[in-house]
């Protein structure tokens, strides 16, 4: 099955700073997801992104489909900004398994 | 707002008594998960229902059961729990498009139950 790589593991940053997280995935997606899990475990929907790049405010996401990659962008870190970064592919075409990947664990110092 | 609602958010069982954790959706999404979620790691899916169509995952232990009894709302229950099913379960879900390629359309979760097993 597809498999879904996410680097760095973990990630501390100086408030301010910016970063980029990649999710790499071992074969074609149609679509892919980012999810921000708080420290309180509430997974929140950051972008569905299939392919090119989308901007909410300090973040941004673009996904290169052909060569099987997305990044996610945080600019000018919060201290809000931590927990743990996921993203997602659809397990099977047109299918509903959701593979994730381990996820990138970001702390912000404030 | 529309959103995902599970109840209750803490779960303290004890071993091997049955235990029911509830989810409800007002966004209208045919498509409902349930994910067990440890210390640590990603959410594991355990099964999903496409409208009344129950879909479970291979690996997903007997014990873990579900319904959905109409649209808006999904149960999974959890017949014997062991020390080992202490998790947090996530509630999810997502709207399929027909022609778009699975269902991450729209993919929103619950704030999920934490549940002990004493």
């Amino acid at each position: 099955g597809i498999q879904v790589e996410q680097s760095p593991p973990d990630l501390i940053l100086q408030e301010g700073a910016n970063s980029t997280l990649r999710c790499n995935f071992s074969d074609s997606v149609n679509n892919l997801q980012w999810f921000h899990q708080n420290p309180w475990g509430q997974l929140i929907n950051l972008f569905y992104i299939p392919s090119g790049t989308k901007q909410n405010g300090r973040l941004s996401a673009t996904t290169v489909a052909t060569e099987r990659y997305s990044l996610l962008y945080i600019s000018s870190s919060q201290t809000t900004d931590s927990g743990v970064y996921f993203c997602a592919v659809p397990g099977n075409t047109g299918g509903f398994k959701t593979i994730f990947g381990a996820g990138t664990r970001l702390f912000v110092k404030a | 707002d529309a959103m995902v609602i599970q109840n209750p958010r803490y779960q303290v069982t004890q071993f091997g008594k049955p235990v029911t954790l509830s989810c409800s959706q007002t966004l209208n999404h045919n498509v409902m998960y349930w994910y067990q979620q440890k210390s640590s790691q990603a959410p594991k899916l355990l099964f999903h229902y496409y409208d009344k169509d129950f879909n479970n995952e291979a690996d997903t232990p007997d014990n873990f059961q579900s319904r959905r009894p109409n649209t808006s709302f999904c149960f999974l229950d959890i017949r014997s729990p062991g020390l080992g099913d202490a998790a947090m379960y996530l509630c999810a879900t997502s709207r399929l498009i027909p022609g778009q390629g699975g269902g991450l359309y729209g993919y929103t979760f619950g704030s999920g139950t934490r549940l002990t097993v004493v």
